[in-house]
């Protein structure tokens, strides 16, 4: 069954330097999200992406956030210059449609020290 | 802007016994609603949906939702709590006015105890 993935699963950086995150969306997908996780609290919405352009982004999803899809497989988000606040697990996710089911990948957790 | 609420953080139920997982949402217009399962170190997979139509959803691993529009609710409910459900569920509404994006609840934990 297809699936979402993401690299890596595990990321400990320095406050101030740039982190990269990856992920592969089902390959027949259009529509790519973003969305984070903190510790403790809910599960919230970063960015939406389609058709090479950002469709929605949230007030966290500052300039310090890009996000990319450099080839026909992946999609990115960039933190250009990390803060203690951005240690969260990042989740990817891909639809078909923009009103179609979301498909999540593993998740990407990020330790900022 | 819509928000989803769910009552009780932490669930324990018996193996065998009747699992109820509360989600409460508001919204503008008219939802499309979700129930997401994560186990330990996994990513989120969806349990069922529903968008139009009939208003009792049923998904994967015995779980069904009713969709209440008077009382803006979508609970999860498992007639029989099986050692494999213990995860962490998350309701979600969908903004269907704003690219798609999700807006989850903050999640309720499940133990199950033999």
């Amino acid at each position: 069954e297809p699936e979402v993935t993401q690299t890596p699963s595990h990321q400990v950086t320095q406050m101030g330097q740039e982190v990269i995150l990856r992920c592969v969306p089902i390959s027949n997908h259009l529509y790519f999200y973003w969305y984070r996780q903190i510790l403790g609290q809910k599960v919230e919405f970063l960015v939406s992406f389609y058709n090479n352009e950002i469709s929605e982004k949230s007030e966290i999803f500052d300039d310090q956030f890009s996000v990319e899809r450099p080839d026909g497989s992946n999609f990115t988000l960039k933190i250009r210059s990390t803060k203690l606040e951005d240690s969260a697990m990042y989740f990817c996710a891909s639809s078909a449609g923009s009103l179609e089911t979301q498909y999540f990948g593993p998740g990407t957790r990020l330790l900022v020290l | 802007a819509q928000s989803v609420t769910q009552l009780g953080s932490h669930v324990s139920v018996s193996e065998g016994a009747l699992v109820l997982l509360r989600c409460n949402y508001s919204s503008s217009v008219p939802p499309y609603l979700f129930w997401y399962v994560q186990y330990p170190n996994q990513g989120l997979q969806l349990l069922l949906k529903y968008t139009t139509g009939a208003t009792l959803v049923k998904g994967i691993n015995g779980f069904e939702a009713e969709f209440k529009k008077s009382e803006t609710s979508f609970h999860l409910t498992k007639p029989s709590a099986h050692m494999s459900d213990a995860a962490e569920y998350f309701c979600a509404v969908s903004d269907r006015a704003a690219g798609n994006k999700l807006t989850f609840g903050g999640g309720t934990r499940v133990l199950v105890k033999p």
